[in-house]
């Protein structure tokens, strides 16, 4: 069965700082979708990217970064310079392209101190 | 754009009574899904649909019951509400095929007392 796990709980950093955040997920398919999603304090669902299993290039948004490795089925996410405003619960989410359940890990919650 | 519309925002039960919350796309999305947010569990998956007819179980079903008579709208059911129920409810939807993006509602405080 597909599973993602964010094994990190709860992070805290302070601002300007470097950060990465860990997704590991587990599935049998060859085809499938994985996914990042922001929750910032006021609660809404904020959806940063998506990577198919095929494309393993990494992708830079500004101060956002990825890392996408099948070879460890992980798929980090990096803040570079990090920001107050960076503060939030962020999701990694698995889809498998034989299934359409779309499974969700349990969270990070990034702390960014000022 | 109205995405995925959720109803009501806040709602206060007691044990044993029942409610729906309500979602309603107009995307034109055949999948749709319900997810649960508790502290430190994460977002679990309810029940999902993959269109009009079609409902299938997901990580936490137990308690709740769902039904797609349309491709809008996707409400779910909560027959005899229990304190564990209580949580935060997201409603999504996307296209079906690959791994499209997932709009989610903003989201159902439900309390049961």
């Amino acid at each position: 069965a597909q599973k993602v796990t964010q094994a990190q709980t709860e992070i805290s950093v302070v601002e300007k700082e470097d950060v990465t955040l860990d997704c590991v997920y587990e599935t049998r398919d060859t085809t499938y979708y994985l996914f990042w999603y922001k929750q910032p304090p006021s609660g809404e669902l904020v959806f940063l990217i998506r990577r198919n299993s095929f494309d393993e290039q990494n992708e830079i948004s500004g101060r956002y970064s990825w890392n996408f490795q099948k070879s460890t089925s992980s798929f980090n996410f990096t803040i570079t310079a990090s920001q107050v405003v960076d503060s939030a619960v962020y999701f990694c989410a698995l889809k498998e392209n034989r299934d359409d359940k779309i499974i969700f890990g349990k969270g990070t919650r990034l702390h960014i101190l000022p | 754009n109205a995405g995925v519309t959720q109803t009501p925002k806040f709602q206060v039960l007691k044990t044993g009574q029942s409610m729906t919350l309500q979602c309603a796309q107009d995307m034109n999305h055949e999948y749709m899904s319900w997810y649960r947010q508790d502290p430190g569990m994460g977002l679990r998956l309810i029940h999902y649909s993959v269109g009009a007819g079609i409902t299938d179980q997901g990580e936490v079903p137990n308690g709740y019951n769902v039904s797609r008579s349309t491709t809008e709208d996707f409400p779910l059911r909560l027959l005899s509400a229990a304190p564990s129920q209580t949580s935060v409810y997201f409603c999504a939807s996307s296209y079906r095929t690959g791994g499209n993006t997932i709009y989610f509602g903003e989201g159902s405080w439900l309390t049961v007392v």
